[in-house]
């Protein structure tokens, strides 16, 4: 059964103090990686996907990087409008389009 | 990108009726689909919204409860039917468009 396991549930970092976000998936046939950020009471945010192992995207203080088991958010300097809830998702077939999302990251980041 | 746009954003319903949620999208988007976040949970697919013929359900969700039309390549409506609190969620829209895959903000209903 395909499955992504995101990690740590919830994280507090002081601004400024850099850190990485888990999502652990197992898929028959990886079709794309997905990141969104989600803010209270608003839809996902795009940020990234990546396809294929050794890939990494960056946007601004954050950088995703991929491999065959597992994704990595990294997240640099992070300020206080870095806090939300960090989605992963995987794409599991190329004709479906189907996203299957892992359970998110709460990040506070304080001042 | 795409911009997702939902109507309407939060209702609140009386059990048994049947609200129907709208979803425009400003540009065309090649598969629309409809998610459900309960409260405090990820999102779930519930169908895919397919142009000009019956949706494909996930298992768990079935045509009768989540009637689901798409009559062309910017808007799609999904209707949730003989409600019950259990449905309150919030229900989002969404758009796939090349590699990336956008969400409208989300409509928030409550089921009393």
């Amino acid at each position: 059964e395909d499955q992504v396991t995101q990690s740590p549930e919830a994280l507090r970092l002081q601004e400024g103090e850099s850190s990485s976000l888990n999502c652990s998936y197992t898929v028959s046939g990886l079709r794309g990686l997905f990141w969104y950020r989600q803010d209270p009471g608003k839809g996902p945010e795009f940020l990234f996907t990546l396809y294929s192992a050794g890939e990494e995207k960056e946007k601004e203080r954050l950088k995703a990087t991929l491999t065959k088991k597992e994704s990595f958010l990294h997240i640099t300097a992070p300020k206080p409008e870095d806090s939300a809830t960090y989605l992963c998702a995987v794409q599991a077939g190329w004709n479906t389009g189907k996203l299957i999302f892992g359970q998110g990251t709460t990040l506070q980041v304080k001042p | 990108s795409a911009v997702i746009s939902q109507k309407p954003s939060r209702d609140i319903c009386q059990r048994g009726t049947s609200l129907t949620i709208q979803c425009q999208v400003d540009s065309q988007v090649t598969m629309m689909f409809w998610y459900r976040q309960q409260p405090g949970q990820s999102l779930t697919l519930i169908a895919t919204a397919n142009q000009g013929s019956e949706a494909t359900y996930e298992s768990g969700f079935v045509i009768d409860k989540f009637p689901i039309s798409r009559p062309n390549l910017t808007f799609s409506t999904l209707t949730v039917s003989n409600m019950s609190p259990e449905d309150s969620s919030i229900y989002l829209c969404s758009g796939k468009q090349a590699y990336e895959q956008y969400f409208g903000p989300g409509t928030r209903l409550t089921v009393t």
